[in-house]
Order: C-alpha cells, then sequence, then structure tokens
C-alpha cells in the first residue's frame, strides 16, 4: 500500500517562531489532508488539500502531487499550536496517515 | 450540516470481554466510513473501511471485525478482547469519491 512519511516526528519552538512540516508520499494519490490532534484526542482538519496552496490564518499548506510530497507552514507559532500534526492521504477509497510530526511551543 | 456520533467516550474492559463501539452519521447519505486504531503515541493505523452497506474492507488482520448495519452506521466489534486491543478508536467519513473526510471524538479502550 502506499507509504506515507512525516518529518520531522518531533519540533520544539519557542512562541512566535515559524515552522515547516513536510509529508511525502509514495504514489500518486487523489487527495491529501493535514490534522491536528489536541490533547484530548481529537483530530481537528486543518486543510484539504490535493495540490496547490491554502492559507488560512497563521496556517498555510502547499502539496506538489506530482513530486509526491505537501509541506504545512506555522507562522508566528503560539502555545496553543503544541500538539501532533497529521497528515493523511487518499488512494483507493481508503485513508492513511503519516506517524505525525509532535510540535512543542515553549512560551 | 453533517455530524458523526461515536459512544462512548472511554471504556474499560476486561480480557476476554466482548466489545462493541459504534459510529452513526447524520445529514448525509451513502458515506464512506472508516475506524482507526491509535496506540499510546503513535500513528493512527486504518483498521476498516466501507463504502455501502455491507462492504467492509479490512486492513489488517486482527481480533476485530466491523459491520455496516444501515447507510450510516458503523460498529467495530471483538468477540474476546486481549490486551493489546487497548487504544483509542476514531471513526471518519467521507463523502464518496475520495473527499475530505471528518472524524468523531474517539473512544478511549483500556483492556484490563
Amino acid at each position: 500500500g502506499i507509504q506515507v512519511e512525516q518529518s520531522p516526528p518531533d519540533l520544539i519552538l519557542q512562541e512566535g517562531a515559524n515552522s515547516t512540516l513536510r509529508c511525502n508520499f509514495s504514489d500518486s494519490v487523489n487527495n491529501l489532508q493535514w490534522f491536528h490532534q489536541n490533547p484530548w484526542g481529537q483530530l481537528i482538519n486543518l486543510f484539504y488539500i490535493p495540490s496547490g496552496t491554502k492559507q488560512n490564518g497563521r496556517l498555510s499548506a502547499t502539496t506538489v502531487a506530482t513530486e509526491r510530497y505537501s509541506l504545512l507552514y506555522i507562522s508566528s507559532s503560539q502555545t496553543t499550536d503544541s500538539g501532533v500534526y497529521f497528515c493523511a492521504v487518499h488512494n483507493n477509497n481508503d485513508m492513511r496517515f503519516g506517524a505525525g510530526t509532535r510540535l512543542t511551543v515553549k512560551p | 450540516s453533517q455530524t458523526i456520533h461515536q459512544w462512548p467516550a472511554t471504556l474499560v474492559q476486561p480480557v476476554g470481554s466482548p466489545l462493541s463501539l459504534e459510529c452513526t452519521v447524520e445529514g448525509t447519505s451513502n458515506p464512506n466510513l472508516y475506524w482507526y486504531r491509535q496506540a499510546a503515541g503513535r500513528g493512527l493505523q486504518l483498521l476498516f473501511y466501507s463504502v455501502g452497506i455491507g462492504q467492509i474492507s479490512s486492513e489488517v488482520p486482527q481480533n476485530l471485525s466491523a459491520s455496516r448495519p444501515q447507510d450510516r452506521q458503523f460498529i467495530l466489534s471483538s468477540k474476546k478482547l486481549l490486551l493489546s486491543d487497548s487504544g483509542f478508536y476514531l471513526c471518519a467519513w467521507s463523502y464518496q469519491g475520495e473527499t475530505e473526510a471528518f472524524f468523531g471524538q474517539g473512544t478511549r479502550l483500556t483492556v484490563v
């Protein structure tokens, strides 16, 4: 099946810093999503981004489907950004996740 | 609008007992439905997905089974729980055609 790799696995930032999270996938995909898992375990939809670039406040994402990667940018990070960020790809009706990036933002 | 309900939120079960977790979706019809498991500190593992009533695809051989008795109902079951079944179970739905997926609140299962 399709492989999804996220990097880095862990990231520690000072509040106010910027960061880039990466998602690589091994095969063509029909769609890609970014999620944030909050401390209670809930998965929050950040972006639905099969290709191109989207922005939502301090967050933006870019997917280059032809090169099989997606990037999530977090600017001016806040302590509330802490948690685990997952990308998930859709292929043949199933949806597979990367292992996630655990982000810790320190005040 | 569409909503997804998953219950219970937490569950503690003894080894060897049965399991039934239920997930229902409101506000849409014929959704794709998914069950995932997340072990502590780990990523999400796809367990089952369904594209229609009675159509279940299993991703991982295990002690669990899934059923879809109604269009918007997805049930995860086990006849006899193992310690290794402990984890965080998440249900999700999407429209047909691999569109954006939305998750329920999850069930935290502890097998003792």
